[in-house]
This record gives structure tokens, sequence and C-alpha cells, in this order.
């Protein structure tokens, strides 16, 4: 069966400091991973998606960057955090073996992000 | 632009009634929605997907309805538990594809 793997799942970084959240996923080949961010109250926002190695589209320009360095591996990266960055980051992943309209998420058990 | 729009304020209900949670869209007609739970500090799970041309979808206790002509889903969850209290979000994929975009969801409290 599949499974999803994201860590840490909690973090507490300075503003300033440089950022590296990783998320694997085992039992498929060829999915596609998602980032979201979960701010407090409010929805969940796409940051980035990939459907293919080193394949990253970017939903939200800012200071953080993506990269899918392996068919399963996705990497969230910042280079200076900010405090505007906190929130509840989520990794996700889909198959399309199916039909499109089959398509749903799976997503991982998140990391909690400070930044103070 | 394309939007999912949920309730924000909390549904408060007794154990046992029937919950029913709103879901609509605007500027675009999704080829189906889906409805997931999500757990405090927890990823969201997948629950249910409906398609355009299907009015009504059951699994359990839960129904999820499409009503294309009020650009709406509903989602009810009937004889409610405590166990069900989450938030519950509905999503569609936008006119694209590949992007699944989230309500912000609703918090169900399902009160003994």
């Amino acid at each position: 069966s599949q499974t999803i793997h994201q860590w840490p799942a909690t973090l507490v970084q300075p503003v300033g400091s440089p950022l590296s959240l990783e998320c694997t996923v085992e039992g498929t080949s060829n999915p596609n991973l998602y980032w979201y961010r979960q701010a407090a109250g409010r929805g969940l926002q796409l940051l980035f998606y990939s459907v293919g190695i080193g394949q990253i589209s970017s939903e939200v320009p800012q200071n953080l960057s993506a990269s899918r360095p392996q068919d399963r591996q996705f990497i969230l990266s910042s280079k200076k955090l900010l405090l505007s960055d906190s929130g509840f980051y989520l990794c996700a992943w889909s198959d399309l073996w199916g039909e499109p309209t089959n398509e749903k998420l799976f997503f991982g058990s998140g990391t909690q992000l400070s930044v103070l | 632009s394309q939007k999912i729009e949920q309730n924000s304020e909390a549904l408060n209900i007794q154990e046992g009634k029937t919950a029913t949670l709103t879901c609509n869209y605007t500027n675009y007609s999704p080829a189906y929605l889906q409805w997931y739970r999500q757990d405090p500090g927890r990823g969201p799970v997948f629950l249910l997907l409906i398609r355009e041309n299907e009015k009504e979808k059951r699994k359990e206790r839960l129904k999820v309805t499409f009503d294309t002509t009020l650009k709406q889903s509903l989602f009810h969850i009937t004889a409610s538990q405590p166990a069900d209290s989450a938030t519950y979000l509905c999503a569609s994929h936008t006119t694209g594809f590949q992007k699944l975009v989230f309500g912000t969801g609703t918090r169900l409290l399902v009160s003994p």
C-alpha cells in the first residue's frame, strides 16, 4: 500500500534562517506531488506541484522554492524565512493512472512551522 | 476568478441529528467535487467524490449532492456522532487541471 512520510512534525525557526522540509512517498511510482500551506484559521493554499522529476510549478511567488530530486521525493526550501512563512505545511500525492476525474489527494501528517 | 466557498462559521449540532454542510462554487463549472475531513493538526483525508452528472453519492452515513443549477454541493452526515467532529473541506480542480483548490472548510461540532 502507498504511504507518505513528511518531517519534521514541528519546527521552530528564527527569522532569516533557512528551511528544508522533506516529503517521501512509498508504494507508487511517478506520483503527482504537492506542497500546500494552511495558515491558522484559513484554507489550504497550493504552493507548488510537480508532475515529474525536476518539474516544478509554482503557484505563489515568494521566498519559498521546491525541488524534486527523485521520483518520490519532494522538498520545500527557503534561504531566509519570514514571519509570514509560519503555518501548517502539508505534502500530498496523487496518481493519474486512472481517469483524471478520479484523482484524489493523499496528505502527509504535516509540519507545523513557527517562525519567530 | 474561480472560487470554492464554504461557511466559515462552525456548525454545532446534537448527537443523532443530521449535519448538513454547504459548498458553493463561482465562475466555473467543475467536472466534480471532492470532500475531505481534517482533524486538528492532521492532514485532510479524502471522503467522497461526486461528478457533475451524479446527483447524489452515498458512503455509509455520508451523503453528497451536486446541484449544477445552484452551483452547490451539500454534504450530509446522518446520525451524527461526537467522533464526527472535525473540519470538512470541499475541493475541485480549476479549469486547466492538476491544481486541486480547497474551500476554507467548515468546522463541525457534535455534542453528546
